[in-house]
This record gives structure tokens, C-alpha cells and sequence, in this order.
């Protein structure tokens, strides 16, 4: 079974500055789907970036990217400049296409402050 | 182009009552998946419907809990006979396939924050 691991339970970075968020996930697939999630008090789930297992660039997203070490099976994200805005849940998740179901897998979230 | 409309946005049961929660999917978004968060945790799958079909229930608890996306109106999640421990807050999510076309995302509604007295 697919699984997902966020190590860093919470993490506080200052405005303007760069922070990066873990993630690792196990399959035995080759073929799938990783994604970033936002989840501020609001309790809105807001997808902040998205990348391709068969992809081997970085998927990018304005002051959002990740680093996606494919063989590690690590994808971490790397918010910069970051603002009072970003403060939130932060959710890794997985998404298998063989299995035919394309659920997601999430990981248990790290918890981002950012100080002003 | 409104999006995925979760109601209601709060729900309130005593133990032992039923709680039904709805979902519209955006738009054009024909198949459906309901998610469990429970407090301080990540978001669990429970259940993923296209119109009038479960396609996959790997994640409803075996009793109390059932899901629908009828042909016509919204899908719903129902919970017969709550417990506390079913306090959580229930989120509904669509897609307009089923990642046939690589992967795309799911659109996730706003929540139902479920709480049992």
C-alpha cells in the first residue's frame, strides 16, 4: 500500500525568507501523480502545485516549487519569499492511476507560520 | 463557474440521530470522492462515486456509513446511528474524469465540520 510521510509536524519561517517542507512517499508504481495542498484556517483544501512522476523537471509554480527526487521518492516543496499568506496546513498527497480509482493519499500536513 | 458546494457548512446531531451531508460537484465534474478529516490530522479517503455507481469504497467504515451520486441532484454521505468518534469534518472533492488525461487534480469543497453531542 501506497503511503505518505510528512516529518515536520510544524515549522515557522520569517517573512520574505525561504522555507521548505518535507515530503516522502512509498510505491511500488511507476506511473503517478504528486500534488501540494494549502490548507489554511479557512479549512479550504487549495492545490498549490502538481508534478508528474514522468516528468524528471520540477514543476514550478510563482514563489511555490519542489524538488522531486523520483528514485528517493521525495518531493519537497519550497516557498519563496514567503508571506504572512502562506501561514497554514500544508498537505503532501499522492495520487495512483493503475490502481483505477485516483484517490488521494495524504500525509498527516506540517503545520507553516510565517513570522512578521 | 461556481465550485464544488458542500451543505451544509455545519451540522450538528445528537448520538444516535442520522447526519446527511451533500455535495455538487463543479460543473462538467462527473465523478466525485468523499474525504474524512479528523481533528489535527490529514485528510483520509473514504469513498469515490461517478453518476450512479460506486467505483470505490475501500475507505467507508463497513456499517453506518453509505454514499449515493444519483443521476439527478448532488451526491450524499450518509451516517446512520452517529457516534462521537464520527466528529470530523467531511470534505467532498470532484474531477472532470478520472485522470484519464493525466492525473489532474481533485477540486476540493469547503467542508462539512460534523459534531456529535
Amino acid at each position: 500500500a501506497q503511503t505518505v510521510t510528512q516529518s515536520q509536524p510544524e515549522m515557522s519561517v520569517q517573512e520574505a525568507e525561504t522555507v521548505t517542507l518535507s515530503c516522502t512517499y512509498d510505491t511500488s508504481e511507476s506511473n503517478y501523480y504528486l500534488f501540494w495542498y494549502k490548507q489554511p484556517p479557512s479549512r479550504q483544501m487549495i492545490l498549490v502545485i502538481r508534478q508528474e512522476a514522468y516528468k524528471q523537471q520540477n514543476a514550478t509554480e510563482n514563489r511555490f516549487s519542489v524538488n522531486f527526487q523520483k528514485a528517493a521518492k521525495s518531493f519537497s516543496l519550497k516557498i519563496s519569499d514567503s508571506q504572512l499568506g502562506d501561514t497554514a496546513m500544508y498537505f503532501c498527497a499522492f495520487m495512483n492511476t493503475t490502481s483505477g480509482t485516483y484517490k488521494y493519499i495524504f500525509g498527516t500536513g506540517t503545520r507553516l507560520k510565517v513570522l512578521a | 463557474n461556481a465550485g464544488v458546494m458542500q451543505n451544509p457548512r455545519h451540522l450538528v446531531r445528537r448520538r444516535g440521530q442520522e447526519a446527511r451531508l451533500r455535495c455538487s460537484p463543479m460543473k462538467g465534474h462527473s465523478h466525485v470522492y468523499w474525504y474524512r478529516q479528523l481533528p489535527e490530522e490529514g485528510l483520509k479517503f473514504m469513498v469515490y462515486l461517478q453518476k450512479e455507481n460506486i467505483i470505490d469504497e475501500s475507505g467507508m467504515p463497513k456499517e453506518r456509513f453509505s454514499a449515493e451520486f444519483p443521476k439527478e441532484g448532488p451526491s450524499i454521505l450518509r451516517i446512520q446511528q452517529v457516534v462521537r468518534g464520527d466528529s470530523a469534518a467531511y470534505f467532498c472533492a470532484s474531477s472532470p474524469t478520472a485522470g484519464g488525461s493525466g492525473g489532474l487534480p481533485q477540486h476540493f469543497g469547503d467542508g462539512t465540520r460534523l459534531s456529535i453531542l
